[in-house]
This record gives C-alpha cells, structure tokens and sequence, in this order.
C-alpha cells in the first residue's frame, strides 16, 4: 500500500481559530478515517467517512470527501489549545479494515 | 469500545538481543494489528494477528524479524528479533469493534522501544 500525503505538514494558530488539515490518497478506498495522537501517545480515532459520503461532522469537527479528488480534508472549528496533537488521515484500501496511514499535521494551537 | 493494554510501555534494548511487547484487551474482538511507527514518522502496519493461525504480514515485514502470536482472542503478543538501531519506534497493537457499516480502531497506549 502507498501511504498518503497531508498537507500542511505543521500548523500553527491561535485558540478560536479553525484549522484545516487536507489529505491526499493513492487508490480507491472503502472509508477514510482521521486520527489524533497526543505527543507520540496511542491514537484516537475521530471520525470515520465512507467511500459513499461526502460530508461528515462530530462536534467541532467537519470532514470532507472527494473520491474524484481521492483527497479529504478535517476541519476543526474554534480551535482549543487542547487541540494542540498530531492528526492522521488513514485510508482502508481491502476493506479488512488494515489502514495506510498519511504522513500527519502537525498542530499546535496557542492560548 | 475496547481498552488496551501494553507491556512494557517503553524499554531500551542492546542490538542483537530481542524483545517481547504483550497486547492484552478488555474484549474478545476478532481483528487485532500490529503498527510500527518509526521516529517522526506515520504508522506502518507490520501484520494482522489471527487467532488459531499464522499472523498475516505486511510487505517488508517477515516472521523470523516479527513473530506474533495470538493464543486467543483478548492478548497478542508481538516479538522484535535480533534488534538493530533501526528497529527504534513505537509499536502499537489495534482492535477494530464494529457497530453495523462502520468500525472504530482502537489503539494501545505503544510501546517506545529504543535499540542501542
């Protein structure tokens, strides 16, 4: 599997802003998923779009799909310094549910 | 949801030695992986850990560098093999629970291996 690309690579911002992190991907995919990690902690699973939907949204969170694109992107609005984490997008390719993670964003969000 | 847990959270290691992360679960789940993720960088799948057979590997990742076991459906058990600097990471066992089309992966807290 090919691994994708987000962009930024690094993001830095104030509280209350927004945040947008794109991912770009290789092959047809079943879902992608978005994920947080805190410091080189475990991962934490955000949100979960498939292949069929176009939009999705969990709280502060807004994800984007485009199939045609074979790109997405996450949107955290009024962002909090708690936000400050790593996100990955990641891609299930088989739909045996093995992820191809993206390179990751960087973000750190200042009070 | 799943709680995971992982043994040892962090070790440092000589190379040529070897070194055994345990994956234990507060579940049954019936999908259970190994990632690696090397420093700086994003996660690799290594191998999906089947229950009652042999792991399933990723390209570039082999048996004899990364044997796995999985003797049930709650606990794996991921083996580093004859270590080098290289092998430096943190490895993360997942589970997948699903809740009709869609699933969640839930993620060990890793173990940050270090290899002198």
């Amino acid at each position: 599997s090919q691994q994708g690309e987000e962009d930024p690579q690094a993001l830095s911002i104030q509280e209350g802003e927004n945040a947008t992190m794109n991912c770009s991907y290789k092959t047809s995919i079943n879902n992608l998923q978005w994920y947080r990690q805190n410091s080189g902690r475990g991962l934490v699973h955000l949100i979960l779009i498939r292949s069929n939907e176009r939009e999705k949204h969990s709280g502060r969170l807004r994800v984007t799909l485009d199939t045609s694109k074979k790109s997405s992107s996450l949107l955290i609005t009024a962002s909090r310094a708690a936000d400050t984490a790593s996100y990955f997008c990641a891609t299930d390719d088989t739909g045996f549910q093995k992820l191809v993670f993206g390179t990751g964003t960087r973000l750190l969000v200042s009070p | 949801s799943a709680v995971i847990s992982q043994k040892p959270s962090r070790d440092i290691c000589q190379r040529g030695t070897s070194l055994t992360i345990q994956c234990q679960v507060d579940s049954q789940v019936t999908m259970m992986f190994w990632y690696r993720q090397q420093p700086g960088q994003s996660l690799t799948l290594i191998a999906t850990a089947n229950q009652g057979s042999e792991a399933t590997y990723e390209s570039g990742f082999v048996i004899d560098k990364f044997p796995i076991s999985r003797p049930n459906l709650t606990f794996s058990t991921l083996t580093v093999s004859n270590m080098s600097p290289e092998d430096s990471s943190i490895y993360l066992c997942s589970v997948v629970s699903s809740s009709g089309l869609d699933y969640e992966q839930y993620f060990g807290p890793g173990t940050r291996l270090t290899v002198t």
